[in-house]
């Protein structure tokens, strides 16, 4: 069974913190896809990044970095300096290569004070 | 660039009546989704879409229907609603299917409350 386990409910920081997201998977698939989504305020789902299971290379986009690590399991999502906009909710979600389906975590809700 | 539109925004809806979501891509993704979002459990699949003709059931089927007469067009229908479908239901669509490498885009989201 496939399974996405996102322990962190909520997450509150002050402007300018460094912030990590968390996110553990469970699958059986050798050839899986990590995905990360971003809900902010205003309701819709904006994509941030998509990885394989075969690229376990760290990936760095702005402030946003994304620690992929298959012994532990885990996706993690790194904001740096954080700031009020991204304040949202965080899904972390697994695409199997046998599923066709995209199963999602419940989500963690960053609230970035100034 | 629309991308994909869902209809209506909201809704509130009596318990026992019918009624359809509607989901609309301009994209020419093969694949679509319905999800509904809820408090603490994130978002469920409910039903989705390979191609067109063919559907499947998600983790949460049960109540609602859907058809995939084109590519474009995805139509979410609960035939008797209740109130634990209260949710906020969202559509998606995948250039393929999500077993590939490829990731899925989201529309706004419809709010449906039954009373």
């Amino acid at each position: 069974a496939q399974k996405v386990t996102q322990v962190q409910t909520e997450i509150s920081v002050v402007e300018k913190e460094d912030v990590t997201l968390d996110c553990v998977y469970e699958t059986r698939d050798t050839t899986y896809y990590l995905f990360w989504y971003k809900q902010p305020p205003s309701g819709e789902l904006v994509f941030l990044i998509r990885r394989n299971s075969f690229d376990e290379q760290n990936e760095i986009s702005g402030r946003y970095s994304w620690n992929f690590q298959k012994s532990t399991s885990s996706f993690n999502f790194t904001i740096t300096a954080s700031q009020v906009v991204d304040s949202a909710v965080y899904f972390c979600a697994l695409g199997g290569y046998n599923t066709d389906k995209l199963i999602f975590g419940t989500g963690t809700r960053l609230q970035v004070f100034p | 660039i629309a991308g994909i539109t869902q209809a209506p925004t909201s809704q509130i809806l009596a318990a026992g009546r019918r009624m359809t979501l509607r989901c609309t891509q301009d994209m020419r993704h093969n694949a679509m989704y319905w999800y509904r979002q809820d408090l603490g459990l994130g978002l469920r699949l409910i039903h989705y879409s390979n191609t067109a003709g063919t559907t499947g059931k998600g983790e949460v089927p049960d109540g609602y229907s859907v058809s995939r007469a084109n590519t474009d067009d995805f139509p979410l229908t609960l035939a008797s609603a209740v109130p634990s479908q209260t949710s906020v239901y969202f559509c998606a669509s995948s250039r393929q299917p999500l077993g590939g490498d490829t990731e899925a885009f989201f529309g706004q989201g419809t709010r449906l409350t039954v009373v």
